[in-house]
């Protein structure tokens, strides 16, 4: 069954360091969203993409975040300046095109700021 | 604003029985409900989707049921077994926008 992936797994980093966070969405799927969750705490949502740009995005998703599709089949999540409150696993999704469309995630990346 | 809440945050019960999880919505104005699993250290994967115009939709052992008016749906799994052990999320998508807002989780446990 086809599936997203992520990459790396874990990352640490300083505060203050810019990190990249790379996901490969399922190939036919249109629709690609990053999820965040802090231990202990509900998974939130961040932003969407379709089409080459943000469809929607949170007030989390402030002008520290941005999110590129750099290629036909990567799409990343940068964070230009971590900070300690930005360790968090992240998850990718994708989903196809129809309204009612399952959102498929990744295996998260945990990232741990020090 | 939505809000979504799921009780109880935590369940153990003993193989082999039926059990519901319940996850309640403030807004009904909900375009789709998804009900997911959680395994520790690993992604989500997406269990049952439920449209809002539908009642309630079936996989194998697992029975989600959607009630808009009430803003509550309930998950039920018969025939409990140990696999069944995760944490079980709900999460509605509103209106036009497809972004999801997500329950804080059940954690069942099965005891063999």
């Amino acid at each position: 069954e086809p599936e997203v992936t992520q990459t790396p797994s874990h990352q640490v980093t300083q505060m203050g360091q810019e990190v990249i966070l790379r996901c490969v969405p399922i190939s036919n799927h249109l629709y690609f969203y990053w999820y965040r969750q802090i231990l202990g705490q509900k998974v939130e949502f961040l932003v969407s993409f379709y089409n080459n740009e943000i469809s929607e995005k949170s007030e989390i998703f402030d002008d520290q975040f941005s999110v590129e599709r750099p290629d036909g089949s990567n799409f990343t999540l940068k964070i230009r300046s971590t900070k300690l409150e930005d360790s968090a696993m992240y998850f990718c999704a994708s989903s196809g095109p129809g309204p009612n469309e399952k959102l498929f995630f990744g295996s998260g990346t945990q990232l741990s700021v020090l | 604003k939505q809000e979504v809440t799921q009780i109880p945050a935590a369940l153990s019960v003993p193989e082999g029985e039926n059990l519901v999880l319940n996850c309640s919505f403030t807004d009904s104005a909900i375009y789709n409900l998804q009900w997911f699993r959680q395994d520790p250290g690993k992604g989500l994967t997406s269990l049952l989707l439920i449209q809002s115009s539908q009642r309630e939709q079936t996989s194998g052992r697992l029975n989600a049921s959607l009630d808009k008016s009430s803003g509550r749906s309930t998950l039920y799994i018969a025939a409990s077994q140990p696999g069944d052990s995760a944490t079980y999320l709900c999460a509605v998508r509103v209106g036009s926008a497809r972004q999801l807002t997500f329950g804080s989780g059940t954690q069942l446990t099965v005891l063999p």
